[in-house]
């Protein structure tokens, strides 16, 4: 399968400062990308969607201004959360697919921990 | 809107022990139905995609049936590897047979296979 490569895997920031999350396809062009959030035994829950050159559509509920997303290349998008609290402590996920080159599937980051003290 | 469940939440079994794990969906319009195995702390792993009913996949030990209504991840004589979180998820179409192209998952299986 198509390889997305998810970076920091983990990361620890103080509240109030802002963390940066980069999703990369590695072998395929990503037309679309798509940033879950995951609570402890729970399932993934998308966040928005992103298409590459255009602006993110965000979920119900989701606060544009807190979670910014960017994805100015087919191999690059990021997930910036901005000015974060010890309740944006969860896993984030990307995934990316391209409905042109691989059909329906989408393929996922390794996700990344975030924890805000 | 569409909706995906997935039963049992957790399921125990002995090496060897071959069950199921079932997927209920409804959608408008189904585009794919997708399994993803996930190991605690890390992302989703690609396992099936089904497209109609009827259809069937295998990979080792795993098989994914579907049907208008469900899907089934049947695990055959099960190793202690095989242990992780099963996940289910629909793509949808809208109008015009398009597809969003985002997921709808189920809550997921938290499957054990004891040696």
């Amino acid at each position: 399968g198509a390889v997305v490569s998810q970076h920091p895997s983990r990361v620890i920031c103080k509240s109030g400062t802002s963390v940066k999350i980069e999703c990369r396809s590695l072998d395929f062009q990503a037309t679309t990308m798509f940033w879950y959030r995951q609570f402890p035994k729970k399932s993934l829950m998308l966040m928005a969607t992103s298409n590459e050159g255009s602006k993110a559509t965000y979920e119900q509920g989701v606060e544009k201004d807190k979670f910014l997303i960017n994805h100015a290349s087919l191999t690059l998008s990021t997930l910036t959360v901005t000015s974060a609290h010890p309740e944006d402590s969860s896993f984030y996920i990307c995934s990316a697919t391209n409905p042109q080159g691989l059909g329906t599937e989408a393929f996922f980051g390794q996700g990344t921990r975030l924890t805000v003290v | 809107e569409d909706q995906v469940t997935q039963s049992p939440e957790a399921l125990r079994l002995q090496e060897g022990e071959s069950s199921s794990l079932n997927c209920s969906y409804t959608v408008s319009g189904l585009r794919g139905l997708f399994w993803y195995r996930q190991d605690p702390g890390k992302g989703p792993e690609f396992l099936f995609t089904l497209y109609s009913a009827g259809e069937e996949k295998e990979k080792e030990r795993l098989k994914a049936t579907l049907t208008k209504k469900e899907s089934f991840l049947h695990i055959t004589a099960p190793k202690p590897e095989d242990s992780a979180t099963y996940l289910c998820a629909v793509q949808g179409l809208r109008a015009g047979g398009t597809s969003y192209g985002k997921l709808t998952f189920g809550q997921g299986t938290i499957l054990t296979v004891h040696p």
